[in-house]
This record gives structure tokens, sequence and C-alpha cells, in this order.
């Protein structure tokens, strides 16, 4: 078993519609959570980033993470073409602690 | 503006014949990773330095190699690649402390031929 899963999709939404993305994990000694964007063919790019439980809100973006389920979300409001990418959790257990990547879903808004 | 910066972008090799790749950053980070991640997978970690210290995954086969001279620059050195080391390869860089934020380059596709 993978101490990350995240659902490959793609998922399909219409623009304006809410994207809801998640991951679940098995290492209950993570603490640090992190959603990355990655447009095809290049690299990851820091979407958002939680220590420990509850929400975090950026613009049209939140994240949660619910330690007691281990599993995180991620949320995305007024979906655009432009967010259609591949969108990698990640997560680790200590400020050293290697990162631990989900597969990625592919998300996709169509106009 | 701060950032990381990979070349080249797209890199040909042939079956066996070494390839280097390059890593630059501007954001003075004291860590650089290696990732290789092929189509549809995660990322998956090679090995990083952290300042000169060099930290190789146990899995990382003998034939990736990695030199950081300095600060700002890191390579990744495939010594003799085979078909199945055709992937992307990203370079991430870190403060290293408390917020083990990692800020990833564009990348590099390699194909082996």
């Amino acid at each position: 078993q993978k101490e990350v899963e995240q659902d490959p999709g793609p998922l399909s939404v219409p623009e304006g519609a809410i994207v809801s993305l998640n991951c679940t994990y098995s290492n209950s000694a993570f603490q640090y959570f992190m959603w990355y964007r990655q447009y095809s063919r290049k690299g990851p790019e820091l979407l958002m980033y939680t220590y420990s439980s509850g929400n975090k809100e950026d613009g049209r973006f939140t994240a949660q993470v619910d330690k007691s389920s281990k599993y995180i979300s991620l949320f995305i409001r007024d979906s655009q073409p432009s967010d259609s990418a591949t969108y990698l959790c990640a997560m680790k257990g200590d400020s050293w602690g290697k990162l631990q990547f989900g597969a990625g879903t592919q998300v996709v808004v169509t106009p | 503006d701060a950032m990381v910066i990979q070349n080249p972008r797209y890199q040909v090799t042939q079956f066996g014949k070494p390839v280097t790749l390059s890593c630059s950053q501007t954001l003075n980070h004291n860590v650089m990773y290696w990732y290789q991640q092929k189509s549809s997978q995660a990322p998956k970690l090679l090995f990083h330095y952290y300042d000169k210290d060099f930290n190789n995954e146990a899995d990382t086969p003998d034939n990736f190699q990695s030199r950081r001279p300095n600060t700002s620059f890191c390579f990744l050195d495939i010594r003799s690649p085979g078909l199945g080391d055709a992937a992307m390869y990203l370079c991430a860089t870190s403060r290293g402390g408390e917020e083990e934020t990692q800020y990833f380059g564009p990348g590099t596709r390699l194909l082996v031929l």
C-alpha cells in the first residue's frame, strides 16, 4: 500500500464549478501538508501549505486537513480553464523529513 | 525574480551515453533536490544536498550521481542512460528549516534513444 493515495482522474468540470480534490494517507506522523499544481511538461508549483489540522483559504483555493481521518482536501471555487492541470498532494512528518507525494489528479475545466 | 532554473529543458541522448542535467537557483536555499518523474506518477526523490552534505535515497540506482560545486548550482549525472531512465527530471530547493517548502524548477525532459 502506498503511503499517499490520490485518485488519478481525470476530473472534468464545467467552468465556474467547484473542483474537489482529496488524498488519503497512512502515516499518522505526517503533519505538514501541501498541494502543488503541475501544468503539462512543467515543474510543480506550490499552491497551499498547511500545518496540522484545520482549514486554510487563499483566494479561490481552500485546503482542509483532517488528521483523525488521515484525509486532506483541496477545493477550487469558480474554476477556470486555466485551472486545468494535475494537482499533487504532498506531505511529511517533521521539518526534516522527505516529502511523500501523491501521484496527482488531472483536472480539466471545460469552457 | 528569484527562481530555480533547469537546463536544458529537453535532452535527447543515446542508450549508454553519459548525460548531465543542470540546475541553478537564485533563492540562496540550503537544500537542493533531484527528483525523477515518469508519466502520471509521483515525483520520486533521487537524492538531495543540504549545503555540501550529500544524501542518497536507498533505492537510487548507482547510475545516478550528483555534484554541487557551490550553493547555486547542482548537477545530475546519468552515467549510462537506459531506456527506463527516460523521464522528467525535476530540481527543487528549500531553506531546510522548519518551513520545509520546496520550490521546483521547470524540469528537464530526458529522452533516451
